[in-house]
């Protein structure tokens, strides 16, 4: 049962526009999200984080939305090559790891 | 900032042998390690919570016995894939959580490949 679904697998957008990167989950339990980057064999690195009862968290260029039942939503703006990775969404529940999304972004 | 070393991060061992994977808390001082598995294009997978100097918690369907983890000091936790298979090829990473801290406080190593063949 994934309590933590990304339902998009990739993501293709052009240097200098919005990425945007969601993220549904199924456990009312859960009160916290995190979101976290992923280069090929290397372990995750922690992007930000939002807590169940805030609908808005920004750092930068990273912007991660909780406006909607059940449902985040990851905004990079404006998107950079080097932000191609795989992004995972986790709740804080010993970090239920959603399936992640393949981000591209072409120069 | 926390710093979590994972070693090795790439083996190739026999069927039928064992493999040990360390986890090290370098700048602090982590009383609970998590054991995560990730197949290719899909989601880390918790394994186990390494508890220090107590019994490891693991998930359903986890075999206990195969996957040994041991967490014998506040900085170090092991974990033994006896017995390897082809199936158990995969990527292990390990995270450790600083004190004090909440969710954000995650740290995970760089991972271990480990291919059997």
């Amino acid at each position: 049962d994934q309590q933590v679904k990304q339902n998009s697998p990739s993501l293709s957008v052009q240097e200098g526009r919005i990425s945007i990167l969601n993220c549904d989950y199924t456990n009312s339990m859960f009160d916290y999200f995190l979101w976290y980057k992923k280069y090929p064999a290397e372990g995750p690195t922690f992007l930000i984080s939002i807590s169940s009862i805030k609908d808005k968290n920004e750092d930068g260029r990273f912007t991660v939305l909780n406006k909607s039942a059940k449902h985040l939503s990851l905004h990079i703006v404006p998107s950079q090559p080097g932000d191609s990775a795989v992004y995972f969404c986790a709740a804080n529940s010993r970090l239920t790891f959603g399936e992640g999304t393949q981000l591209t972004v072409n120069p | 900032g926390a710093v979590v070393s994972q070693h090795p991060s790439r083996v190739i061992c026999k069927s039928g042998t064992s493999v040990k994977i360390e986890c090290r808390s370098l700048d602090f001082q982590a009383t609970t390690m998590f054991w995560y598995r990730q197949f290719p294009k899909q989601s880390l997978m918790l394994m186990a919570t390494s508890n220090e100097g107590s019994k490891a918690t693991y998930e359903q369907g986890v075999e206990k016995d195969k996957f040994l983890i041991n967490h014998a000091s506040l900085t170090l936790s092991t974990l033994t894939v006896t017995s390897a298979h082809p199936e158990d090829s995969s990527f292990y990473i390990c995270s450790a959580r600083r004190p004090r801290t909440g969710g954000s406080g995650y740290t995970f190593g760089s991972g271990t490949r480990l291919t059997v063949v």
